[in-house]
């Protein structure tokens, strides 16, 4: 079954370091997201990439980095300049062929990873 | 400033019960309106997406509607089921210049007993 795989579900980090969220999906879509969301407040996007080796700054994207050298993956470096990386991220995947229809098709999620930092 | 409002923010009815969860939003110049299950501690399933141009769209015992010049969508749950406990979030893709801003809401989390 097509889908997207998030890994690891839990992930607990020191302060100060690095640490990498992966995210692939078999679903053949161009477009990758991803979001973090936290308690009391909507989803808000980290980065997106509409197309391979091509990706751009969401809302909240200081304190993140991305690559997305293949069209299935689309990993997230959540960096130690991250003030607050505690949370739970999720990955999503559009199906945008054609300019437009990436906006109206409906989004994928995967799992999700909960990242702790102490 | 373009924003998205769920209300109630928890529902809590007894299984068979038709309910209506509603969606509201700040700007009626949309491009669509999605509408979202999620499981506590899981990712996002999408329900239903219904374009600027449609009313509403169905899907098995789900029912979204959509009146842009209110600002408001409802999802209506027919014979609510203990299945149906999630939260349940409301996303408007609003239409900003030349492009478009995905907004979310902050959910409703529906418990249904048995």
């Amino acid at each position: 079954d097509g889908g997207i795989t998030q890994s690891p579900k839990y992930l607990f980090r020191k302060e100060g370091q690095n640490v990498t969220l992966s995210c692939e999906q078999n679903l053949n879509h161009d477009a990758m997201y991803w979001y973090r969301q936290d308690p009391g407040q909507g989803l808000r996007l980290i980065y997106y990439s509409q197309i391979v080796n091509d990706f751009q700054k969401g809302d909240i994207a200081e304190g993140y980095s991305v690559s997305r050298e293949k069209k299935e993956s689309f990993p997230l470096t959540v960096t130690s300049a991250q003030k607050n990386p505690t949370a739970f991220y999720l990955c999503a995947s559009t199906d945008s062929r054609g300019r437009a229809s990436s906006y109206n098709s409906p989004l994928h999620f995967g799992n999700g990873t909960r990242l702790t930092v102490t | 400033k373009q924003e998205v409002t769920q209300i109630p923010a928890a529902l809590s009815v007894p299984e068979g019960e038709n309910l209506v969860l509603n969606c509201s939003f700040t700007d009626s110049a949309i491009y669509n309106l999605q509408w979202f299950r999620q499981d506590p501690g899981k990712g996002l399933t999408s329900l239903l997406l219904i374009q600027s141009s449609q009313r509403e769209q169905t899907s098995g015992r789900l029912n979204a509607s959509l009146d842009k010049s209110s600002g408001r969508s409802t999802l209506y749950i027919a014979a609510s089921q203990p299945g149906d406990s999630a939260t349940y979030l409301c996303a408007v893709t609003f239409n900003a210049g030349n492009n478009r801003k995905l907004i979310w809401g902050l959910g409703t989390s529906l418990a249904v007993n048995p």
